[in-house]
């Protein structure tokens, strides 16, 4: 089965700082990662994903994520963190396998001014 | 870019009857939709996968005939939540997928609160 685990409620952070979400997976064979942005009463705003190829993916909004086989991790970073970032994040799996995408809880991404 | 197009953004009803949510892709053809279920600060949970001309998958534990499905063309699923009861107050999200993409779009949801 596979399943997403996302590690921490919330992150807190200063603007200009840099920001890291936490995302680790579990999955049988070749995962495909996807990162989305939930801003209140809205649908998922797609970020990024990882299908194959290089590790480190960058996407919408200077976000970017490193996919590493070895830990089953897909963190998903910011050099410089924006007031307007904050938001709720998932990190999403999908197995080679099958066509649901399954979701971790979610964090909630607070930067301060 | 892909587009979903999800109605209506808020309802609200009475306990005992049933509302529809549509569920459009604009610029593509969804193969594969989803309907998943959000409660306040919670994660997303699949409820259902629907397959264009096909009858929807359920997730165990959701009530299929609650929880009506239709996917009749691929561009267009419906959700109807049937006699609904103010436990089935909830933010209810669609994706759709084409065939050749591994990518999913995300409606923007659906609050339906049931008085």
């Amino acid at each position: 089965a596979q399943s997403v685990a996302q590690p921490e409620d919330q992150v807190n952070v200063a603007e200009g700082n840099p920001l890291t979400v936490k995302c680790t997976y579990s999955v049988s064979g070749n995962p495909y990662l996807f990162w989305y942005v939930q801003y209140p009463n809205r649908g998922l705003q797609f970020l990024l994903k990882y299908i194959t190829g290089d590790n480190l993916v960058k996407g919408s909004y200077g976000f970017e994520a490193e996919f590493n086989k070895s830990q089953t991790s897909f963190h998903l970073k910011k050099p410089s963190a924006l007031v307007s970032d904050s938001a709720l994040y998932f990190c999403a799996v999908r197995g080679y396998n099958t066509d649901k995408l399954i979701f971790g809880t979610g964090t909630r991404l607070q930067v301060f001014p | 870019g892909a587009v979903v197009s999800q109605h209506p953004s808020r309802v609200i009803c009475k306990s005992g009857t049933s509302v529809k949510i549509e569920c459009r892709s604009l610029d593509f053809q969804a193969t594969t939709m989803f309907w998943y279920r959000q409660f306040p600060k919670q994660s997303l949970m699949l409820m259902a996968t629907s397959n264009e001309g096909s009858k929807a998958t359920y997730e165990q534990g959701v009530e299929k005939d609650k929880f009506l499905i239709n996917h009749a063309s691929l561009t267009l699923s419906t959700l109807t939540v049937t006699s609904a009861h103010p436990e089935d107050s909830s933010f209810y999200i669609c994706s759709a997928r084409a065939t050749d993409r591994v990518g999913y779009t995300f409606g923007s949801g659906t609050r339906l609160t049931v008085v």
